[in-house]
């Protein structure tokens, strides 16, 4: 177990419409990473936000937003759904930047399936 | 653009046998991760290498990061069916930056 939680494990729903996918990151990390896993593209990096500022932005699509909130927990929004978005879905937390620390090491959560008919 | 090269892609083996898998890019590494993963889960953390010329053991995995810190390497000591899964490597180069990860190699280890 990473500590890192996402929420739901699964989500099946339609094109066109909008989901929001949750994640707690490890207690006290500060980053939070978003990754989209396909079977074509492999592990990509959507978004980072370090203490609730976005920090990079990857090969993310307009349709996709993000936030971190006070509490440090992230929620990815996808809006106007594909059947190309179909993937899994990875959020990472880090350490680094808590408490002057240095690690770069990202720890993954179980992910979240979407599936899109 | 940093790429991240992994190879082999595909390595099936015979219980008992060792194996190597390589990773490599055109740049400088802040730090390298090693992943394994399984089906619809989660990648998991099996090491991070950050100094050049360093090298880690764990268990029978031993990992190298190269002096010039451009590529690492996974060896597996005496390969055991609980070693298949998804290897993955990933990189950073900046430091807590974003993770680019290499396309990953799929083991098999057969009975």
């Amino acid at each position: 177990d990473s500590g890192v939680t996402q929420t739901p494990k699964h989500l099946i729903t339609a094109t066109g419409q909008r989901v929001t996918l949750r994640c707690s990151p490890r207690s006290g990390d500060l980053s939070v990473y978003w990754y989209q896993q396909s079977l074509d593209q492999g592990l990509q990096f959507l978004i980072q936000y370090y203490n609730g500022e976005e920090r990079a932005k990857g090969n993310i699509l307009e349709r996709f937003s993000a936030q971190q909130f006070p509490d440090l927990h992230s929620e990815l929004n996808l809006s106007s759904l594909e059947l190309g978005d179909s993937a899994l879905y990875f959020c990472a937390s880090s350490p680094r930047g808590r408490q002057g620390a240095s690690e770069e090491t990202q720890y993954f959560g179980p992910g979240t399936r979407l599936l899109v008919l | 653009t940093q790429l991240l090269e992994q190879s082999p892609q595909f390595l099936s083996i015979q219980e008992g046998e060792n194996l190597t898998v390589y990773c490599n890019s055109s740049s400088v590494f802040s730090s390298l991760q090693w992943y394994r993963q399984e089906p619809g889960e989660g990648p998991v953390l099996l090491v991070t290498v950050v100094t050049g010329g360093e090298v880690k053991k764990l268990k029978r995995l031993t990992f190298q990061f190269g002096d010039a810190r451009k590529d690492s390497s996974l060896h597996i000591t005496a390969a055991q069916t609980g070693d298949t899964g998804l290897y993955l490597c990933a990189g950073t180069f900046n430091q807590g930056g974003k993770l680019i990860f290499g396309q990953g190699t799929e083991l098999s280890v057969k009975p």
